[in-house]
């Protein structure tokens, strides 16, 4: 199957530094990356869609000058908390497809998820 | 209201249980359904698909059920390694993007 990998697994960090978070994804091509948040005992959160060589759409309530999302390749996009505070603490999860070749048809592709990161701002 | 919403649980049952876990979702124009499973502190994992006309795989059973957008998830003969937290998933149609709305999950554990 699809694998998928983030990196780092956990981090912890002081407040106000950035940290860069990034997914990758190891056997295809993901032409759709997706950022999710998961706090304790709550649901996955999406952040962000991010399709490559393009700039990332931010759900409602995200900030994007925060959370920058860089998508330069098929196999690679990245998350980057910038100036994070203990709020931002959190499980941060990505996931990547591979949509069908004609923009907006075809059936649902299944995301397949990376392992998650743990973010620990002290 | 939540687009997904889901009983927390948690669901404590002796193995070999049936248990039965519901869903109902708000946007009524959602394309596809979805069962995962999210083991503590990993990342969630697809279980199965769901579809209008039921579906089973092995000890597991999924029903849709458009008109009152609900879903539910059937789990017989329940084993140890099936306590996870079992999240209800939807599709939302929003033009052709491929976005997914997660339950906050439903917490199973089977006991010895």
């Amino acid at each position: 199957g699809a694998v998928v990998s983030q990196h780092p697994s956990w981090v912890i960090c002081k407040s106000g530094t950035s940290v860069k978070i990034e997914c990758r994804s190891l056997d295809f091509q993901a032409t759709t990356m997706f950022w999710y948040r998961q706090f304790p005992k709550q649901s996955l959160m999406l952040m962000a869609t991010s399709n490559e060589g393009s700039k990332a759409t931010y759900e409602q309530g995200v900030e994007k000058d925060k959370f920058l999302i860089n998508h330069a390749s098929l196999t690679l996009s990245t998350l980057t908390v910038t100036s994070a505070h203990p709020e931002d603490s959190s499980f941060y999860i990505c996931s990547a497809s591979q949509l069908p070749g004609l923009a907006g048809g075809g059936t649902y592709n299944e995301q397949f998820f990376g392992p998650g990161t743990r973010l620990t701002v002290l | 209201r939540k687009e997904v919403e889901q009983d927390p649980g948690p669901f404590n049952v002796p193995e070999g249980a049936t248990v039965a876990f519901n869903c109902t979702y708000s946007n009524s124009a959602s394309q596809s359904f979805f069962w995962y499973r999210q083991d503590c502190r990993k990342e969630p994992k697809l279980l199965m698909s769901v579809y209008s006309s039921g579906n089973e795989d092995g000890r597991f059973t999924a029903q849709l059920n458009r008109a009152s957008q609900y879903i539910s998830l059937l789990i017989r003969d329940s084993k140890l390694s099936d306590s996870a937290t079992y999240l209800c998933v939807v599709n939302k149609a929003s033009g052709s993007a491929r976005q997914l709305t997660f339950g906050s999950g439903t917490q199973l554990t089977v006991l010895p």
